[in-house]
């Protein structure tokens, strides 16, 4: 069974500090993607990724950033945390084309900012 | 048009009913469908894929409409452990599009 764990389940942060969400997959994916989600909206992606040291931006990215060193880490950064940013964090892998496999998530995040 | 758009609900149940989901998308391209589930407060899971010759799971049966744009999922003899957000999820230009998911609940 693939295994999605995400470092933190819940984080509380101050306005302007460096926030690092850790995620780390089992199973050899090449694909590795960050969501957020807030009531209402739905499931928004952030960044994704298809390779060690690849990515690209999804549909909010600003005041984000990533890094995929390894296969099996893919880490969300919050450069400068903001109230905005306050929200439940998700990340998710697949393998095989980017657009054609199910995604499998980790546990969540969520992240206060204060 | 939304990408992939979902009757957000509450679709309000009895136990034993059946009840149905439909999902419509806006990429004549797409070819990839997929039902999650996700409990309150928790990750979405994968349900099911959704073939074009549509598929069964036990008391889920999902379908796929190509000519319409839109995919279903029947839920037969709700259990009170099927109340949860359903949600559509579609092949796009970039990663998998989801919809913003359907509420169901099943009630005693």
């Amino acid at each position: 069974d693939v295994k999605v764990t995400q470092s933190s389940r819940y984080l509380v942060k101050r306005t302007g500090e460096k926030v690092f969400l850790e995620c780390v997959q089992d199973m050899d994916h090449e694909n590795m993607f960050w969501y957020r989600q807030d009531p209402g909206l739905g499931l928004r992606l952030i960044y994704f990724s298809y390779d060690v040291k690849m990515k690209e931006k999804g549909d909010i990215p600003e005041g984000y950033s990533v890094s995929r060193e390894k296969k099996e880490r893919f880490s969300l950064i919050l450069e400068s945390a903001s109230t905005n940013q306050t929200s439940m964090y998700l990340c998710a892998s697949s393998f095989e084309g980017i657009d054609n496999s199910p995604l499998h998530f980790g546990n969540g995040t969520r992240l206060t900012v204060t | 048009r939304k990408e992939v758009e979902q009757d957000p609900g509450p679709f309000n149940v009895p136990e034993g009913a059946t009840v149905a989901f439909n999902c419509t998308y806006s990429n004549s391209a797409s070819q990839s469908f997929f039902w999650y589930r996700q409990d309150c407060r928790k990750e979405p899971k994968l349900l099911m894929s959704v073939y074009s010759s549509g598929n069964e799971d036990g008391r889920f049966t999902a379908q796929l409409n190509r000519a319409s744009q839109y995919i279903s999922l029947l839920i037969r003899d709700s259990k009170l452990s099927d109340s949860a957000t359903y949600l559509c999820v579609v092949s796009g230009n970039t990663p998998l599009v989801f919809g913003k998911g359907t509420r169901l609940s099943v009630i005693a």
